[in-house]
């Protein structure tokens, strides 16, 4: 099993949808967990940090279940600007102990 | 209020050619990184500076060396390019354990070596 696996098909949604990511992580001793987002040929961006009481941040809401250890982002009312691939990001609490997941895709249509 | 700066932004090299990717950040963070982008794979840490005057491996070091200079700036050397080491290359730096408060990331450099 990957260390942070991440859906690899892209998303394609009208303007206004509900989108949700999930993400999964094999490592129950995995400390801090984050969502980026990357646009096309740009950095990524951190985007909000997950907690265990979830948190949100406007149309975004991000949970973590450690019980399942998958952690999800949640894009509510969906904007053409949220076209991007969105990072989920693990940290087992070490410099060499931080896991990328491959992103996953998301196109909002008009 | 620049961030991370990295330059160059783009960089065509031959086989067994050297560079130096170079890397500065403004925001008084003490922990630096370099990271590769292939495509279909998640970021990959090369190597990273805990603090100033300490540097580690990270997961694919080989072909590569770092300086930290000082607590602003850290680069990353190819001493002799190859193919396989074609990629997106992004430094990071960040306030907290290994990125525990998030990476602030620089705009990358887009390497081809040929």
């Amino acid at each position: 099993r990957k260390e942070v696996e991440q859906d690899p098909r892209p998303f394609n949604v009208p303007e206004g949808a509900t989108v949700a990511f999930n993400c999964t992580y094999s490592n129950s001793a995995s400390q801090s967990f984050f969502w980026y987002r990357q646009d096309c040929r740009k950095e990524p961006k951190l985007l909000m940090s997950v907690y265990s009481s979830g948190n949100e941040d406007g149309r975004f809401t991000a949970q973590l279940n450690r019980a399942s250890q998958y952690i999800s982002l949640l894009i509510r009312d969906s904007k053409l600007s949220d076209s991007a691939t969105y990072l989920c990001v693990v940290n087992l609490g070490g410099y060499q102990k931080v896991t990328f997941g491959t992103g996953t895709k998301l196109q909002v249509i008009p | 209020n620049a961030g991370v700066t990295q330059t160059p932004k783009f960089q065509v090299l031959k086989t067994g050619q050297s560079m130096t990717l170079q890397c500065a950040q403004d925001m008084n963070h003490n922990s630096m990184y370099w990271y590769r982008q292939d495509p279909g794979m998640g970021l990959r840490l090369i190597y990273y500076s805990a603090s100033e005057g300490t540097t580690d491996k990270g997961e694919v070091p080989n072909g590569y060396n770092v300086s930290r200079l000082n607590k602003r700036e850290f680069s990353l050397r190819l001493e002799s390019a190859a193919p396989s080491q074609t990629s997106v290359y992004f430094c990071a730096s960040s306030d907290g354990l290994g990125g525990g408060y998030g990476y602030t990331f620089g705009s990358g450099t887009r390497l081809t070596v040929v």
